[in-house]
């Protein structure tokens, strides 16, 4: 299997524009997730999907995010308008199912930089 | 709400020589219980996990986990690392709640340097 495979690796954009990170998940998987990574705040969950769904978007830092799942093999993940605090790398992750105990599967990342 | 804690930020230690990574956990349900590693520039990856039955969980790469329910740990071991297992090595819960999506609540992180 290929994988969690995450577009683009790394994007360097200019404060107040549109950022837009995809995802495909492994195929089979219907659990997706997105994490942001930072030195200062570590590893944290923005959403999570199940079959498409999002369950879960508490983590969404606020409106200029959001996040879609149009079908089982895709997601994106935008920030609009980005700021340079929104700097960071964001991991696309996915799992089998619902069911607590399962691994969780991630990509390799999208570093974001604003600058 | 579960949550989890890394003593150490950083952890150095001499090639061949034994090592053990601490985690501590809170949760008022039963939890799993994870090890994520992070090798430079890439994403987190499974080392182990604990889901029930023996308390000594082993993983790859020679690690080893023990859940101490007692204690609430998870501390992380092996008896003789190699400059490979450089990396940022992740503790993570989850609870055991049927109705639970897999929310997995991340440690902080600890940082293993091996020095040759």
């Amino acid at each position: 299997d290929a994988g969690v495979i995450q577009s683009p690796r790394h994007e360097v954009t200019e404060m107040g524009q549109e950022v837009t990170l995809r995802c495909k998940p492994i195929s089979g998987h219907n659990s997706l997730f997105w994490y942001r990574q930072t030195m200062m705040r570590g590893l944290e969950l923005l959403i999570y999907f199940n079959n498409n769904v999002p369950i879960d978007d508490s983590g969404m830092p606020e409106d200029r995010f959001s996040a879609k799942m149009p079908n089982a093999s895709f997601s994106t993940l935008k920030i609009q308008p980005s700021e340079p605090r929104d700097s960071a790398v964001y991991f696309c992750a996915s799992s089998l199912d619902r069911s607590s105990g399962n691994t969780i599967y991630f990509g390799e990342g999208s570093w974001l930089t604003v600058v | 709400a579960q949550s989890v804690t890394q003593l150490d930020s950083q952890v150095p230690v001499f090639e061949e020589a034994p090592v053990e990574l601490r985690c501590n956990y809170s949760s008022s349900v039963s939890v799993y219980l994870f090890w994520y590693v992070q090798y430079p520039n890439q994403g987190l990856q499974l080392l182990l996990k604990y889901l029930s039955g023996s308390t000594l969980v082993k993983g790859i790469n020679g690690f080893e986990a023990e859940f101490n329910k007692s204690q609430t740990s998870f501390h992380l071991r092996k008896p003789s690392v190699h400059i490979s297992d450089t990396a940022e090595y992740f503790c993570a819960v989850s609870d055991q709640l049927q109705t639970s999506y897999d929310k997995v609540i991340f440690g902080p992180g600890t940082s293993l340097s091996v020095i040759p």
